[in-house]
C-alpha cells in the first residue's frame, strides 16, 4: 500500500462549488504539505502543518483552506472554485526538516 | 528572494548518451538540496538529498554533485525507462520552511 494516498485522484467541478481533497498518510510523520503545480509555473506551496494544532500559510494561500483532523489526514478545501484553480494537487509529507514524500496527486478541473 | 533556475528546461538523449542537469540556486541559506524526478501525472519520486558543498549521492545511473552555487544531476548511459521530468529543490535557512522548486528539466531518452 502506498504511504500517502490522495482522494479523489481526479475531480471535475463547476465555478462556484465547494470542494475538498483530501491526504492520508502511514509514514508517521508530523509533517503535512500541499502543493499545486501548474505547468511552467513548477510547484507552489498552499499550506503546511507541523502538528494538529499547527496549521500556516505558504505562498499561494488565498482561496484555499485546509483541515488536520490527525496526523494522519490533511485536507485541502476550495470554498467556493474557479477556473484559475485548474491544477494538479499534491499533499506531502515530512519528518523533521527532512525529505518531503509526496502523494500521487489529484488532477482537478473547474469549468 | 530564494531562487532555483534548472537547465535545460528539455534535454533528448540517444540511450546510451551520457550527460548532466543543471540546478543553480540563490538562497539566504542553505539546508538541503533534493532532486527528485516525476512521471507525468504523478507525484515527484525523491531521490537524492545534498547537505554540503562537495557531497555526492549515486543510484544506478543517477549522480548527484554539489558545490555552493549550483547542483548537477550526470546521467550515465541512460536508457529509455530514464524519462522524466527532472526537480530539483532547495530547504532555505531564511523565512517560513519550506522547499523552493525549480521548474524542472524534461528529459526524453530515445532508443
Amino acid at each position: 500500500d502506498a504511504d500517502v494516498t490522495q482522494t479523489p485522484r481526479n475531480r471535475i467541478t463547476k465555478t462556484g462549488k465547494r470542494i475538498m481533497l483530501e491526504c492520508s498518510q502511514t509514514k508517521g510523520h508530523d509533517r503535512m504539505y500541499w502543493y499545486r503545480q501548474d505547468p511552467g509555473l513548477g510547484l507552489r506551496l498552499i499550506y503546511y502543518s507541523f502538528d494538529v494544532k499547527d496549521i500556516n500559510k505558504g505562498e499561494i494561500s488565498d482561496g484555499y483552506s485546509v483541515s488536520r483532523q490527525a496526523q494522519a489526514k490533511f485536507s485541502l478545501s476550495l470554498e467556493s472554485a474557479i477556473p484559475n484553480q485548474t491544477a494538479l494537487y499534491f499533499c506531502a509529507t515530512a519528518k523533521f526538516t527532512d525529505t518531503q514524500y509526496f502523494g500521487p496527486g489529484t488532477r482537478l478541473t473547474v469549468l | 528572494e530564494d531562487q532555483v533556475t534548472q537547465s535545460p528546461e528539455a534535454l533528448r538523449l540517444q540511450e546510451g548518451e551520457s550527460s548532466s542537469l543543471n540546478c543553480s540556486y540563490t538562497v539566504s541559506g542553505l539546508r538541503g538540496l533534493f532532486w527528485y524526478r516525476q512521471d507525468p501525472g504523478k507525484g515527484p519520486e525523491f531521490l537524492f538529498t545534498l547537505y554540503s558543498a562537495g557531497e555526492e549521492k549515486e543510484k544506478e545511473r543517477l549522480k548527484a554533485t554539489l558545490t555552493k552555487k549550483e547542483s548537477f544531476l550526470h546521467i550515465t548511459a541512460p536508457k529509455p525507462e530514464d524519462s522524466a521530468t527532472y526537480l530539483c529543490a532547495v530547504f532555505t535557512q531564511g523565512g517560513s520552511e519550506k522547499l523552493v522548486f525549480g521548474k524542472g528539466t524534461k528529459l526524453t531518452v530515445n532508443p
